[in-house]
């Protein structure tokens, strides 16, 4: 079946930094999902995003789908950031498979 | 809003006494999805229905079950919970699981989870 990767596993950064949250999938897939889980543990829709970029805020996104990976990016962090960000692709099951997340704080 | 509604948000059972967790929607979605979630980890398939199609993981234990009596209600029945049952539960709706034209997707939606303790 299909493969997730994501990286880091965490990450540390200061208030105002900016980072970059990497998804690889092992094949080709028919939606790519990036979630956020705030310490209530309530999951929040970042993007769908199969292919291309999208801006939201602060966020963005890009999926390049010919080459199985997408990049989260978070501008000028706040700790209100913090959380568990996961990626999820969908397979051929119309399944989502979810990578391991990546563990974010943002230190005031 | 639409959205999706999980209730009770925290839940503590006994272990062995039955335990039933609910979701609503407001979304007219197909398709509900409940999913169990461990600390530290993703979150698992359990099952899901289209409209009234019910679909089991292979490896979602008997004890698990799900009723779906109307396009906006889902049920998660826990019947006899034990220690290892204990974890966040989230359902989730999305249009339709199949590819999407129109500028409809099959987003998935997820409500706000139940944290089910197992004393």
């Amino acid at each position: 079946g299909i493969q997730v990767e994501q990286s880091p596993p965490d990450l540390i950064l200061q208030e105002g930094a900016n980072s970059t949250l990497r998804c690889n999938f092992s094949d080709s897939v028919n939606n790519l999902q990036w979630f956020h889980q705030n310490p209530w543990g309530q999951l929040i829709n970042l993007f769908y995003i199969p292919s291309g970029t999208k801006q939201n805020g602060r966020l963005s996104a890009t999926t390049v789908a010919t080459e199985r990976y997408s990049l989260l990016y978070i501008s000028s962090s706040q700790t209100t950031d913090s959380g568990v960000y996961f990626c999820a692709v969908m397979d051929s099951n119309y399944q989502l498979i979810w990578g391991a997340g990546t563990k974010l704080i943002i230190k005031p | 809003d639409a959205m999706v509604i999980q209730n009770p948000r925290y839940q503590v059972t006994q272990f062995g006494k039955p335990v039933t967790l609910s979701c609503s929607q407001t979304l007219n979605h197909n398709v509900m999805y409940w999913y169990q979630q461990k600390s530290s980890q993703a979150p698992k398939l359990l099952f899901h229905y289209y409209d009234k199609d019910f679909n089991n993981e292979a490896d979602t234990p008997d004890n698990f079950q799900s009723r779906r009596p109307n396009t906006s209600f889902c049920f998660l029945d826990i019947r006899s919970p034990g220690l290892g049952d204990a974890a966040m539960y989230l359902c989730a709706t999305s249009r339709d699981p199949f590819p999407q034209t129109g500028g409809m997707t099959n987003e998935q939606f997820f409500g706000p989870g139940t944290r089910l303790t197992v004393l």
